[in-house]
């Protein structure tokens, strides 16, 4: 079975610190996403990657970036956090890139709370 | 742009029941539409796909239906159980099949009484 792992489950940080999300996967599997879900708007699309050091922007890229350094990880920064960014964050992963034959697989969630 | 409504925010059957799900689209038909579980404070979990030309795909008691007259998505329980309390998810491509184009619907919160 395919294991997502996000590092934290519940994190609390001040306005305008630097916060890491971490996510690793462990069955080489190509792709990987970050969402954010939030009540009433649904999971939404921050950042993918399809490949090592290379990344898109999702849906609502903005105060975000990524880092992915290694095949099996897939970092999500808020370089500056704001209230806003108060949310879930998701991390997912996928074979391929081809979604009508390679499905999502999801962690667990961060839940994230800036005070 | 592509829009996906899940109908229903919440869904209360009697356990024993069929529960049915409805996922609407607006513009042009995706590529395939998938199905995902979401259980409380976890991920959601994959459940099925059904590909544009497929009208149906079961999985144990699971159904899924695909209308792209309709442009709509119908998901089955049948003889639904109190495990099967959960949140709901379709997904479907904005175009292309890439799932950097995912989409997903808000999600309908079933919930199965004994």
């Amino acid at each position: 079975d395919v294991k997502v792992t996000q590092s934290s489950r519940y994190l609390v940080k001040r306005t305008g610190e630097k916060v890491f999300l971490e996510c690793v996967q462990d069955m080489d599997h190509e792709n990987m996403f970050w969402y954010r879900q939030d009540p009433g708007l649904g999971l939404r699309l921050i950042y993918f990657s399809y490949d090592v050091k290379m990344k898109e922007k999702g849906d609502i890229p903005e105060g975000y970036s990524v880092s992915r350094e290694k095949k099996e990880r897939f970092s999500l920064i808020l370089e500056s956090a704001s209230t806003n960014q108060t949310s879930m964050y998701l991390c997912a992963s996928s074979l391929f890139g081809d979604g009508a034959n390679s499905p999502l697989h999801f962690g667990n969630g961060t839940r994230l709370t800036v005070t | 742009s592509q829009k996906i409504e899940q109908n229903s925010e919440a869904l209360n059957i009697q356990e024993g029941k069929t529960a049915t799900l409805t996922c609407n689209y607006t513009n042009y038909s995706p590529a395939y539409l998938q199905w995902y579980r979401q259980d409380p404070g976890r991920g959601p979990v994959f459940l099925l796909l059904i590909r544009e030309n497929e009208k149906e795909k079961r999985k144990e008691r699971l159904k899924v239906t695909f209308d792209t007259t309709l442009k709509q998505s119908l998901f089955h329980i049948t003889a639904s159980q109190p495990a099967d309390s959960a949140t709901y998810l379709c997904a479907l491509d904005h175009y292309g099949g890439s799932q950097g184009n995912l989409i997903f619907g808000k999600g309908t919160k079933l919930s199965v009484k004994p």
